[in-house]
């Protein structure tokens, strides 16, 4: 079975600064897909970005942009310039074939 | 508006006493999926369905059921429900599965509690 792993279950950054949540994860597959979802305290999930496993360039949007490691199964999330709005539990998600794993989550504090 | 429903939004029940959460989607995707988030555990899928009739157990399908008759629906049935499956429940649907990175679309969660 597949594992996603957030080694990290609270950060914190500054306004304005850059953080970096890690993600590790393991698969037999060559093709899959993954994910980082953003959970505000509403509860409502919202997906951050995405990256297909079979692109080397790694997916930016906007502020969000990942370093994907195919070879060491990582997928790391950045966000620069955080804001407060930011401030939420980041989910990194593995897909494949309809399956889809989740991690256990980071707590993300930005200090104002 | 695109949207991913579920009801009801919020249930307090007995064990034992079966019930069904409903859920539905009016964005015609074909992926839909059953979830239960519970503290420091982060998401773990229960069921999930690919298309019509088509469905498959998630990592954490036992005391649960699932039908796809239609499309749109995707209701969520425990027959027997326990305290441990006190949780908080997600529906979603994406366009596809497997042959993309479709964004998977939630719905707003169940809050359960069985006593």
């Amino acid at each position: 079975a597949q594992t996603v792993t957030q080694s990290q279950p609270e950060m914190s950054v500054q306004e304005a600064e850059t953080v970096t949540l890690s993600c590790t994860y393991d698969t037999s597959e060559s093709d899959y897909y993954l994910f980082w979802y953003k959970q505000p305290p509403s509860r409502q999930m919202i997906l951050v970005i995405r990256q297909e496993a079979y692109k080397q360039q790694n997916a930016t949007e906007n502020r969000f942009s990942v370093n994907f490691q195919k070879a060491a199964k990582s997928f790391s999330l950045k966000i620069s310039d955080s804001q407060l709005g930011d401030a939420a539990m980041y989910f990194c998600a593995y897909s494949y074939a309809g399956k889809s794993t989740f991690g256990d989550g980071t707590t993300l504090t930005v200090k104002p | 508006e695109a949207q991913v429903t579920q009801n009801p939004r919020y249930l307090i029940t007995v064990t034992g006493k079966k019930l069904t959460v409903t859920c539905s989607q009016n964005m015609n995707h074909e992926y839909m999926s059953w979830y239960r988030q519970d503290p420091g555990l982060g998401l773990r899928q229960i069921y999930y369905s690919m298309n019509v009739e088509v469905t498959d157990k998630g990592d954490v399908p036992e005391g649960y059921k699932v039908s796809r008759k239609e499309k749109r629906n995707f209701p969520l049935i425990l027959e027997s429900p326990s305290p441990n499956q006190t949780s908080l429940y997600f529906c979603a649907s994406s366009l596809s599965a497997g042959d993309g990175p479709y964004e998977q679309y939630f719905g707003p969660g169940t809050r359960l509690t069985v006593t």
